[in-house]
């Protein structure tokens, strides 16, 4: 059984390009999250998604930044005219219908703007 | 706002030793509490978690952790360490209630000598 598919693992992206990173969840997961980590700190909450709905998107900076997890295909997280403030990691995580208090988390995407 | 601090950025102990890593939150009602480990590269892996019940809690990889309200504390603990647990540990708090929307602290480097 496959863990959540993260992909790609590195993008690098020069400063007013965009950014797309995949998320592919567990098999079985209906609840797709995406955290940020910036450098030399702990992982910070973005959005919250099911199926064709964003629940909670909090955390999601108010410009430049979408997401979306259609019926078909992986989550999406967009990055539009990316900043060298957006270089991260990324990280995507999954939960099943019957949410069990606990996330499965991906490898991450790491993002570099130059 | 919920908050958590890991004090402790970086910890070294020697393989076999005993090992605790400090945990404090700041959350208004009975906190879900979690601690997750990341080893490099990798995505995060749930050790424990704890809602509510007997406030020791026992994890994989023989680690244990307790939650104690009157210190809001949540320190996670390991009687022997071995060196493939070096790594990056994160305590996480769920908001409202959830596990779906954590706060993270900024983690806790593990190394493990010989």
């Amino acid at each position: 059984n496959a863990g959540v598919m993260q992909n790609p693992r590195h993008l690098v992206r020069r400063r007013g390009q965009e950014a797309r990173l995949r998320c592919s969840p567990m098999k079985g997961h209906s609840h797709v999250y995406w955290y940020r980590q910036l450098p030399e700190e702990g992982l910070k909450f973005m959005v919250y998604l099911q199926k064709e709905n964003i629940i909670d998107e909090s955390g999601m900076p108010k410009e430049r930044f979408s997401a979306e997890f259609p019926k078909e295909g992986p989550s999406i997280l967009r990055i539009q005219q990316v900043v060298r403030g957006d270089s991260a990691a990324y990280f995507c995580a999954s939960s099943p219908e019957h949410l069990t208090g606990e996330l499965f988390f991906g490898e991450g995407s790491r993002l570099t703007v130059l | 706002a919920q908050s958590v601090t890991q004090p402790d950025i970086h910890i070294t102990v020697s393989e076999g030793a005993s090992l605790e890593l400090r945990c404090n939150y700041s959350y208004g009602a009975t906190p879900y509490l979690f601690w997750y480990v990341q080893s490099p590269g990798q995505g995060l892996q749930l050790l424990l978690k704890y809602f509510s019940g007997d406030t020791l809690v026992q994890g994989i990889k023989g680690f244990e952790a307790e939650f104690k309200r009157s210190q809001s504390s949540f320190n996670l603990r390991k009687p022997s360490v071995h060196w493939s647990d070096a790594a990056e540990y994160f305590c996480a708090v769920g908001e409202g209630g959830t596990a779906s929307k954590l706060t993270f602290g900024t983690g806790t480097r593990l190394q493990v000598t010989l």
